[in-house]
């Protein structure tokens, strides 16, 4: 089934650790998204990609990196884990970047204590 | 200070009624508005769409109105069904020189009491 997959479901990770989040689409969407849900903020863009190889910030960077090697993968990095950085954090895809429909991927739930 | 705002947190409403929910902006170069429903443990899915150079845009029992000179848009859900109970983001987009932003809104959960 076409789609965007997450990994993990959902972690408790120690503050100061390094986590890395994986998203995977098989829809060869050249656009992918990092966002995090925060109880009464909604959805706030980490960090996009235009295609692979290219990446750029959104409106919460800070604290976390992504790398796009090729179309499918888009990890997000957080080099150093903060408590500020308990979120569910969703990754999502489109056909470009644009104003397009977005799929979104089913989230991971991370806790940083 | 937030560009797309929903503010109501939630909704109730009677199976078989008419649920609204609104979702006003800031910002006026917003070239194009979405709407996406969110179940638990689930992921945002795409509802509804609709173009700045349009008011209104309808998909069965979904219709957005747009009032640009207000800066407010609506979702409108007729006939609600139970199964509509879940949060709904509103977005808004605005394509600029050098990307493209899309801005949420905090979201509205949606009751539909059977």
């Amino acid at each position: 089934i076409a789609g965007i997959t997450q990994a993990p479901t959902s972690q408790i990770l120690a503050a100061g650790r390094r986590m890395t989040l994986r998203c995977t689409q098989d829809m060869r969407h050249n656009a992918m998204y990092w966002y995090r849900q925060d109880l009464g903020l909604g959805l706030r863009l980490i960090h996009y990609s235009n295609t692979a190889g290219t990446t750029g910030k959104g409106e919460v960077p800070d604290g976390y990196s992504v790398s796009r090697a090729n179309t499918d993968d888009f990890p997000l990095t957080l080099a150093s884990a903060v408590p500020s950085q308990t979120s569910v954090y969703f990754c999502a895809s489109s056909a470009n970047l644009g104003i397009n429909e977005q799929f979104f991927g089913p989230g991971t739930r991370l806790t940083v204590l | 200070d937030q560009q797309v705002k929903q503010n109501s947190p939630s909704l109730s409403v009677q199976e078989g009624r008419i649920s609204i929910l609104n979702c006003d902006y800031t910002n006026s170069m917003f070239d194009y508005f979405l709407w996406y429903k969110k179940y638990p443990a689930e992921g945002p899915t795409f509802l509804i769409s609709i173009s700045s150079i349009k008011d209104k845009n309808e998909d069965g029992r979904f219709t957005v109105f747009l009032n640009k000179s207000a800066k407010h848009l609506s979702l409108h859900i007729v006939p609600s069904q139970p199964g509509d109970s879940a949060v709904y983001f509103c977005a808004a987009g605005v394509s600029h020189t050098g990307g493209f932003k899309t801005i949420f809104g905090a979201g509205t959960r949606l009751f539909v009491k059977a």
